[in-house]
Formats: C-alpha cells, sequence, structure tokens
C-alpha cells in the first residue's frame, strides 16, 4: 500500500540552529511530494512541492527540500530555525493520474528552544 | 493568492443535532476535500468531491455526508452529531492538475 512515513513524531532544536525533517514514502513510481506547515489552530500552508527536475526545491520561508530516489526520501531543511518555525510539519504524497488524493505522513512537530 | 474559508472556527454543539460545515474557495478548483484532524492519528479524509454534485467517499466517511451543489462550494454535513465527532475539520481545495492541496483555516468542532 502507498504511505508516507514521518520518522520524528517531536524534534526540538535550538534557534538558529540548523533543521532537517525526514518523510520516507513507499509507492510503486516517484509520486508528487509536498511539505506542509501547521501553526497552532491554524490550517496546513503548503511550504513547497516536487514534481520532477531539479531534486533540490526550494520553498516559502526558507526552506527547502531534497528528493533522494535511492533512499525513497523528501527531507526538508532550513539552516537556521527561528522561534516562529515552532509548528507541526507534514510530509505528504500524490501518485498522479485521476488520483486526487494525498497521503498525509502522521506529521512532526518542531519545538524551537531560545 | 488561493483562499479557502470556512464557515466557523469554532463550534459547539449538542449530541443528535444536524450540523452543517461550510467550505467555499476561490480559485474555481475542481476539487475538494473534508478531512479531519485528531492528536495521534494525523489527517484523515472524509469525503472528497471532483465536480460539482460528485463526490467520493474518503477512509472515514460512515456518519457524515456532503454537498456540491456549485464549484466553490463544499459542505459537510453530520445527519446526527455523536461525542466522537469532536475534531478539527478541515477543508481544502485543488485543481485536477498541480495535485497541491490548499486548506482553510479549520472548524473546531465541539459536541457535548
Amino acid at each position: 500500500a502507498q504511505s508516507v512515513t514521518q520518522p520524528d513524531i517531536h524534534i526540538t532544536v535550538s534557534e538558529g540552529a540548523s533543521l532537517e525533517l525526514r518523510c520516507n514514502y513507499s509507492y510503486g513510481a516517484t509520486p508528487y511530494l509536498f511539505w506542509y506547515v501547521q501553526s497552532p489552530g491554524q490550517g496546513l500552508q503548503l511550504l513547497l512541492k516536487y514534481f520532477s527536475g531539479d531534486t533540490l526545491v526550494q520553498g516559502i520561508k526558507g526552506f527547502e527540500a531534497e528528493f533522494k530516489r535511492s533512499q525513497s526520501s523528501f527531507n526538508l531543511r532550513k539552516p537556521s530555525v527561528h522561534w516562529s518555525d515552532a509548528a507541526e510539519y507534514f510530509c505528504a504524497a500524490n501518485s498522479g493520474g485521476s488520483n486526487y488524493k494525498l497521503t498525509f505522513g502522521k506529521g512532526t512537530l518542531l519545538t524551537v528552544n531560545p | 493568492d488561493v483562499k479557502v474559508t470556512q464557515s466557523s472556527r469554532y463550534l459547539v454543539k449538542r449530541t443528535g443535532e444536524k450540523v452543517f460545515l461550510e467550505c467555499v474557495q476561490d480559485m474555481d478548483h475542481e476539487n475538494m476535500f473534508w478531512y479531519r484532524q485528531d492528536p495521534g492519528l494525523g489527517l484523515r479524509l472524509i469525503y472528497f468531491s471532483y465536480d460539482v454534485k460528485m463526490k467520493e467517499k474518503g477512509d472515514i466517511p460512515e456518519g457524515y455526508s456532503v454537498s456540491r451543489e456549485k464549484k466553490e462550494r463544499f459542505s459537510l454535513i453530520l445527519e446526527s452529531a455523536s461525542t466522537n465527532q469532536t475534531s478539527m475539520y478541515l477543508c481544502a481545495s485543488g485543481t485536477s492538475v498541480r495535485y497541491e492541496q490548499y486548506f482553510g483555516p479549520g472548524t473546531r468542532l465541539t459536541v457535548t
């Protein structure tokens, strides 16, 4: 079955430190890949997406993600975390074609220490 | 910018009441979705619609119905609310080409 896994439920980093959030997918072919962020009590905001081409994708708020086919991964990174980045982050995938549904990971909660 | 709005941010209803949650998008998207989000369970798809008057069940449709009479509007209906439907409800819209979805701010529903 198609699935998206975020191995880390909760990550804590210090402000100014670098960040990497992990995402692995299990699909027959390379899916379309997305990262979303959800601030407390809010909806999800699209950070970035990967369809094809360059495996390093730039997004909003200074985030980037790297697609690695050999590792079935799409990890989210940020070189220097700000306190306002504290939120929950979701990785999602879609197999394309006539399937419009997204499969979401369970999310990673990011805490930022001052 | 895509804008998805939901009729209420917070809602408190009694057990057995009929509840309507409404979602409106302004980007002429073909697809619209209703999710519920619970701690530890992530996002679960309740229903989605790929065209006016068309709908498909998601992963947890029991106890819910939907209506899409106009392209921009997608309603979620709880026919007889129960306490186990207390949750955060998120609406999203998207195109049939790009696959990404755009979310509304959510409705936190409490059923007492």
